[in-house]
């Protein structure tokens, strides 16, 4: 059962420039996460937010959430070559994370 | 640092084989969980544990058994294996709590059945 979904499947940018990826998913949550995994590795958590939380900044990356659409951006600002990299939205409704079938991001120096 | 392992990065077995793939955390984690990966299905769970000799059907175990005999080992076994079971296979752990949201990856098992 996939929840969440990511849009695009690939996206390729110059570095320096933002990358935008998004998440739909189906049923309430508790909370959305971000992972990001590069190529032929294990998964490696970016950031959560809550439920009841709108908006969420990390360094480079800005979160938002919307619960009435069901869904979550993610934002890399000021890309760089080492984000290359597939990046996975999960939701949270207990023990189990559901994660999408994630986004690849190319980024060209 | 939570550090998961795998015991394997990459296997090679043939089909009817029976396969122990392990994973082992070191953070004293309640749960833990057994993925497989496939080009353009994203990350599909196959079985998870949320404490010793417990374990609960994912999406998908047809083909498939687990162990966790000890907290800090989680086994996946295929019992007889083909073909359709060649894939990437990520362990993860998590803890119980508030604070204990996010899920910490080992490295992958890249499993080829000829």
């Amino acid at each position: 059962s996939q929840q969440g979904e990511e849009d695009p499947q690939a996206l390729s940018i110059q570095e320096g420039e933002n990358a935008t990826m998004n998440c739909s998913y189906k049923t309430s949550i508790n909370n959305l996460q971000w992972y990001r995994q590069n190529s032929g590795r294990g998964l490696v958590h970016l950031i959560l937010i809550r439920s009841n939380e709108r908006e969420k900044h990390s360094g480079r990356l800005r979160v938002t959430l919307d619960t009435s659409k069901k869904s979550s951006s993610l934002l890399i600002t000021a890309s760089r070559a080492a984000d290359t990299a597939s990046y996975f939205c999960a939701t949270d409704a207990g023990i189990k994370l559901v994660f999408g079938a994630g986004t690849i991001l190319r980024v060209k120096s | 640092d939570v550090k998961v392992t795998q015991s394997s990065r990459y296997l090679v077995k043939r089909t009817g084989e029976k396969v122990f793939l392990e994973c082992v955390q070191d953070m004293d984690h309640e749960n833990m969980f057994w993925y497989r990966q496939d080009p353009g299905l994203g990350l599909r769970l196959i079985y998870f544990s949320y404490d010793v000799k417990m374990k609960e059907k994912g999406d998908i175990p047809e083909g498939y058994s687990v162990s966790r005999e000890k907290k800090e080992r989680f086994s996946l076994i295929l019992e007889s294996a083909s073909t359709n079971q060649t894939s990437m296979y990520l362990c993860a752990s998590r803890g119980t709590g508030l604070s204990s949201y996010e899920q910490y990856f080992g490295p992958g098992t890249r499993l080829t059945v000829t």
